[in-house]
């Protein structure tokens, strides 16, 4: 089993400050098996990210994501008020695993 | 426009059977390409996949869960089910229905929370 590690566990930011978010893979992850997903208190994961860096649809483009191989990365460009919330990466392989989630959380 | 919701007992006993299901409206699941599966979320925790299945001839689960876990489907019904055997109080958690497309689920149920308690 692939295992995740996502850090930091929480990020704490002023709304307009960069976020980076780290996603660590313990093998080789394909990039088209790495996704990013945004969930708010009480609500439903959505899923922000496939493919490593490709957009789902209707999501703002201060949302990126890059990486390869074990290292991966979710990137808000500058964060809104809306955007605090846990992430979490998820990869497909053999199997199909989440990370543990990195909070995002207002300073 | 595709919904997913999830339905069954939000309480069940010890060493019992957690049986969930999954009903999809707005489309026909046997006209699409599209994977579905099971995933849960203990209270204040992460997310954990259980299963997925393309077709009823092709489902794959978690392993730490395979021996407790059945995933059948229902296409003339526009349903999936969850099956999980003699659960404990570790089985507590919000089970959600998804929709797998690229590799991630991109559709998501609301979630039924399950308590494993007597």
């Amino acid at each position: 089993e692939i295992v995740l590690t996502q850090s930091p566990g929480t990020l704490s930011l002023s709304p307009g400050e960069r976020a980076t978010l780290s996603c660590r893979a313990s093998q080789s992850v394909s990039s088209s098996y790495l996704a990013w997903y945004q969930q708010k208190p009480g609500q439903t994961p959505r899923l922000l990210i496939y493919g490593a860096s490709s957009r789902a649809t209707g999501i703002p483009d201060r949302f990126s994501g890059t990486g390869s191989g074990t290292d991966f990365s979710l990137t808000i460009s500058k964060v809104e008020p809306e955007d605090f919330a846990v992430y979490y990466c998820q990869q497909y392989g053999r199997s199909l695993t989440f990370g543990g989630g990195t909070k995002v959380e207002i300073k | 426009q595709l919904q997913l919701q999830e339905s069954g007992p939000g309480l069940v006993k010890p060493s019992e059977t957690l049986s969930l299901t999954c009903t999809v409206s707005g489309g026909s699941m046997s006209s699409s390409s599209y994977y579905w599966g099971w995933i849960r979320q203990p209270p204040g925790k992460g997310l954990e996949w259980i299963g997925s299945f393309f077709s009823s001839e092709n489902t794959y689960y978690n392993a730490s869960l395979e021996s407790r876990v059945t995933i059948s489907v229902d296409t003339s019904k526009n349903q999936f089910s969850l099956n999980l055997t003699s659960v404990t109080a570790a089985d507590t958690a919000v089970y959600y229905c998804a929709r797998r497309r690229f590799y991630s689920f991109d559709l998501w149920g609301r979630g039924t929370l399950v308590t494993v308690s007597s």
